[in-house]
């Protein structure tokens, strides 16, 4: 089992819906979760953070983070063009703290 | 410096030639962080310095590759007889980490990455 898996995608929707981008991870006793966009060719870029269960909103952005299912999400609401990337999901593994990536989802938002 | 600093942007290279990468953390990050990211794929942890702690080299692919952090800041990822498979984009990130404040203390930043190809 990968210590962080998602889906690859493409995952398409249509500008102005919800894109619901989702992520499990292996190690029970991690604490940190974050949610990191990158552009064809760019280096990754820091959305959200959250270490706690339940939601956490930032504008548009909003991660959810239930730990009794190892699961974390971030949902884009009313999408844009612009947020057409690969979203990575991160993991702090407790032991070393060595942050781990996902394989990324292509999110592609069609106007 | 303001952001995570990396050399060369670009680096071409003939294949059996050593390079070497070059990453200048944010001034006073404690953790610093090398990935690899090849063509269209995810991003792979290769090695993790904290501090004055042995670094965590778990995920270095080989022993062709090596990295040293002198001084607890700017570390230097070299490749020795490079093969073409090593063709991908490097990436460097810190992060500002203490003992005891494991969350806030995690968000990591990334490098602009030294894009590395082996021809």
């Amino acid at each position: 089992q990968k210590e962080v898996e998602q889906n690859s995608g493409p995952l398409s929707v249509p500008e102005g819906a919800i894109a619901s981008l989702n992520c499990t991870y292996s190690d029970r006793g991690s604490q940190s979760f974050f949610w990191y966009r990158q552009y064809s060719g760019k280096s990754p870029e820091l959305i959200m953070s959250i270490y706690s269960n339940g939601d956490k909103e930032d504008g548009r952005f909003t991660a959810q983070l239930n730990k009794a299912s190892q699961y974390v999400s971030l949902l884009i609401r009313d999408s844009q063009p612009s947020d057409s990337a690969t979203y990575l999901c991160a993991v702090n593994m407790p032991r070393g703290n060595k942050l781990v990536f996902g394989a990324g989802t292509i999110l592609r938002v069609k106007s | 410096g303001a952001g995570v600093s990396q050399s060369p942007s670009n680096k071409v290279t003939e294949k059996g030639k050593d390079v070497e990468l070059r990453c200048d953390p944010i001034s006073g990050h404690t953790a610093l962080y090398w990935y690899r990211q090849s063509l269209g794929q995810g991003l792979e942890f290769l090695i993790y310095f904290q501090g004055n702690s042995a670094p965590d080299k778990s995920g270095l692919p080989s022993d062709r590759f090596s990295a040293e952090r002198t001084g607890g800041s700017v570390s230097t990822l070299t490749i020795q007889r490079t093969q073409q498979e090593d063709s991908a984009v490097y990436l460097c990130a810190s992060s500002f980490f203490r003992m005891g404040f494991s969350r806030s203390g995690n968000t990591i930043y990334f490098g602009e990455g030294s894009w590395l190809t082996v021809v």
